[in-house]
């Protein structure tokens, strides 16, 4: 049981480059969503699902992309890299037990934009 | 709209002593759910303790007990025994109704324990 992993750890993409940041769980978890974090500041949600095939926007949802095309994978897709999303990207997945909505977070993925 | 404030950037305790860490919140939602998470140097994020609005009584999760007022709109967490290990940065968070995917989280609390 892997958890939430999350590919690449790093990536340094030029401004106006595209990329996918790659997630993916093995629990069987219905609800998944992307987080980024700026240094010195709590996480901030971009977006989120709540099954295959549902998306939504979070707090930060401008310049990405996600579908959700399976229970296990959400990839969070950068359209034209700018240096403002310098950051780090958390990736979480969560289920409900008795409406606790317990959230596990994947390692990260630090992306610098030059 | 939903607000988690943490208004101590900065904490320092002595080990082996206890500390608590602010944790004030805003929402309309009937029931809402609050988390505590710790966030090593190493930078993952790790689940601590959850408290949901209607339960009657404060969560406790080992060392980590959450002291939860509803009418002030408050969830502090509560360190006991200290240990060099808790060195981190401390993040509360809460979600709404029925928004399972979906955590707001303050700005965080570095926590230094000092041998």
């Amino acid at each position: 049981n892997a958890g939430v992993t999350q590919t690449p750890k790093f990536q340094v993409l030029k401004t106006g480059q595209s990329m996918t940041l790659q997630c993916a769980q093995d629990m069987n978890h219905e609800y998944m969503s992307w987080y980024r974090q700026d240094p010195g500041m709590g996480l901030r949600l971009i977006h989120y699902s709540v099954g295959a095939g549902i998306t939504d926007q979070g707090e930060v949802p401008n310049g990405y992309n996600v579908s959700r095309s399976t229970t296990e994978d959400f990839p969070l897709r950068l359209l034209s890299a700018a240096p403002s999303q310098t950051s780090v990207y958390f990736c979480a997945s969560s289920y409900s037990i008795q409406g606790a909505y317990e959230q596990y977070f994947g390692p990260g993925t630090r992306l610098t934009v030059t | 709209a939903q607000k988690i404030t943490q208004t101590q950037p900065g904490m320092f305790v002595q080990e082996k002593e206890a500390v608590t860490l602010d944790c004030t919140y805003d929402t309309s939602d009937p029931s809402y759910g609050l988390f505590w998470y710790k966030q090593p140097s190493s930078g993952e994020m790790i689940f601590l303790i959850y408290q949901g609005s209607y339960d009657q009584q404060n969560a406790t999760e080992g060392r980590y007990s959450l002291n939860f007022q509803k009418a002030r709109k408050s969830a502090n967490l509560v360190i006991s025994a200290s240990q060099l290990g808790d060195s981190a940065m401390y993040f509360c968070a809460m979600r709404g109704h029925n928004q399972g995917g979906k955590l707001i989280f303050g700005q965080g609390t570095e926590l230094s324990v000092k041998p």
